[in-house]
């Protein structure tokens, strides 16, 4: 058990650049789950996938976000177009199915938009 | 509409003080999950609890402790004999994991500042 893994672990982009992040899951995990934390604030959920299937997003969720998971292994989340709004810091968390078994958070990674 | 409201936005108290953490929540389901985490200056959520809504037994783990209240809809944390490596944010948070894809619901947080 090698613990969520997220890279990289700071970003500082220009407005108006695209980013894309990563997050390597436990591997048995089936789920896995992107959250954004504001400074001051606790994380606010994303979306979710069970395997490479995207099962939920939230409203948060614009169409600048996309989120992917091929082949049920590791994620990416890509922002298009950044604005200063968007900077936060990006969580990403596994589980086996779910609340019963519990999550497993990454470290993170911090956006900053210039 | 599934919330959790950490009341508290801050708590400074001195070494060896204890000091308890509020939870309030808010959930129609009668099968959910209550969560807790600490998060240190460096990012990473750091699991501490997990109780399911049929579990009402307090639970003690060295100096945690955690009192789950259904009838008041509480689930509050308390840090007996505080250090100062208690410092961090502290997260309240609910999931149902059979109507909701197993999503956490974070409270707001509360940042613990233990004084030396």
């Amino acid at each position: 058990d090698t613990g969520v893994s997220q890279d990289p672990r700071h970003k500082i982009t220009k407005r108006g650049q695209n980013v894309t992040f990563r997050c390597d899951p436990i591997s048995e995990h089936n789920r896995l789950y992107w959250y954004r934390q504001t400074l001051g604030q606790g994380p606010e959920f994303l979306t979710y996938f069970q395997n490479e299937a995207q099962l939920e997003k939230s409203r948060l969720l614009s169409d600048r976000f996309s989120a992917e998971r091929p082949k049920g292994s590791f994620s990416t989340l890509e922002i298009q177009r950044t604005e200063q709004g968007d900077s936060a810091m990006y969580l990403c968390a596994s589980s086996r199915q779910g609340a019963h078994y519990g999550y497993t958070f990454g470290s993170g990674t911090r956006l900053t938009v210039v | 509409a599934q919330k959790v409201t950490q009341a508290q936005t801050e708590i400074s108290v001195v070494e060896k003080e204890d000091v308890t953490l509020d939870c309030v929540y808010e959930t129609r389901d009668t099968t959910y999950y209550l969560f807790w985490y600490k998060q240190p200056p460096s990012g990473e959520l750091v699991f501490l609890i997990r109780r399911n809504s049929f579990d009402e037994q307090n639970e003690i783990s060295g100096r945690y402790s955690w009192n789950f209240q259904k009838s008041t809809s509480s689930f509050n944390f308390t840090i007996t004999a505080s250090q100062v490596v208690d410092s961090a944010v502290y997260f309240c948070a609910l999931s149902d994991d059979y109507n909701q894809g197993g999503k956490l619901i974070f409270g707001q947080g509360t940042e613990l500042s233990v004084k030396p």
